[in-house]
């Protein structure tokens, strides 16, 4: 079965820790996605990568930090300086990063401050 | 910088009634832009992908159309379900927007009552 995996589906951080949130895909993929999601409201980008080595940051990416090691890999951590991390987290991926197709999505984690 | 509406924000029709969700756009020159499907908890799953130069796609029960020059896009849905129930949301593509990056509009959640 080819999709998206992400994990865990819920996270719980203390005040002042890093945490880290896992997505993995075996579409074959070159391009691979962060968003946030609050209640109510759209996704908004925090960094996307498009190749192994390589990330942009998106809209929001104060207080995040990722890695692309892998390309099937893209962890996305959420810092102490992310000062109000509540929300759902989304990880998607694309074929590539010009030509506009449709982005796959995994199924979220929700991250919850303690 | 390209601003994405879903009105209403929340829609219950009952069973059998047809669906219309719009969609509406600030900036016209859009690559392409794109219905999904988010059920609660749960990551998107994409409907359909209108391209710039296309003015509707159907799929199935499922109508999209594109007014780019009114910065407008309608899904329609015809004989609504009880799993038709799910937030929607619209994104788009601009046509200069780097990393395949989607604005999101924030959802039209719909409720359909047996």
């Amino acid at each position: 079965d080819g999709g998206i995996t992400q994990s865990p589906k819920y996270l719980f951080r203390k005040e002042g820790q890093n945490v880290t949130l896992s997505c993995e895909q075996n579409l074959n993929h070159d391009a691979m996605y962060w968003y946030r999601q609050d209640p109510g409201q759209g996704l908004r980008l925090i960094y996307y990568s498009q190749i192994v080595n390589d990330f942009q940051k998106g809209d929001i990416a104060e207080g995040y930090s990722v890695s692309r090691e892998k390309k099937e890999s893209f962890p996305l951590t959420v810092t102490s300086a992310q000062k109000n991390p509540t929300a759902f987290y989304l990880c998607a991926s694309s074929i590539d990063l010009a030509g506009g197709e449709t982005q796959y999505f995994g199924p979220g984690t929700r991250l919850l401050v303690l | 910088k390209q601003e994405v509406t879903q009105i209403p924000a929340a829609l219950s029709v009952p069973e059998g009634e047809n669906l219309v969700l719009n969609c509406s756009f600030t900036d016209s020159a859009i690559y392409n832009l794109q219905w999904f499907r988010q059920d609660p908890g749960k990551g998107l799953t994409s409907l359909l992908l209108i391209q710039s130069s296309q003015r509707e796609q159907t799929s199935g029960r499922l109508n999209a159309s594109l007014d780019k020059s009114s910065g407008r896009s309608t899904l329609y849905i015809a004989a609504s379900q009880p799993g038709d129930s799910a937030t929607y949301l619209c994104a788009v593509k601009g046509y200069w927007a780097a990393g395949n990056k989607l604005t999101f509009g924030g959802g039209t959640r719909v409720l359909v009552k047996p």
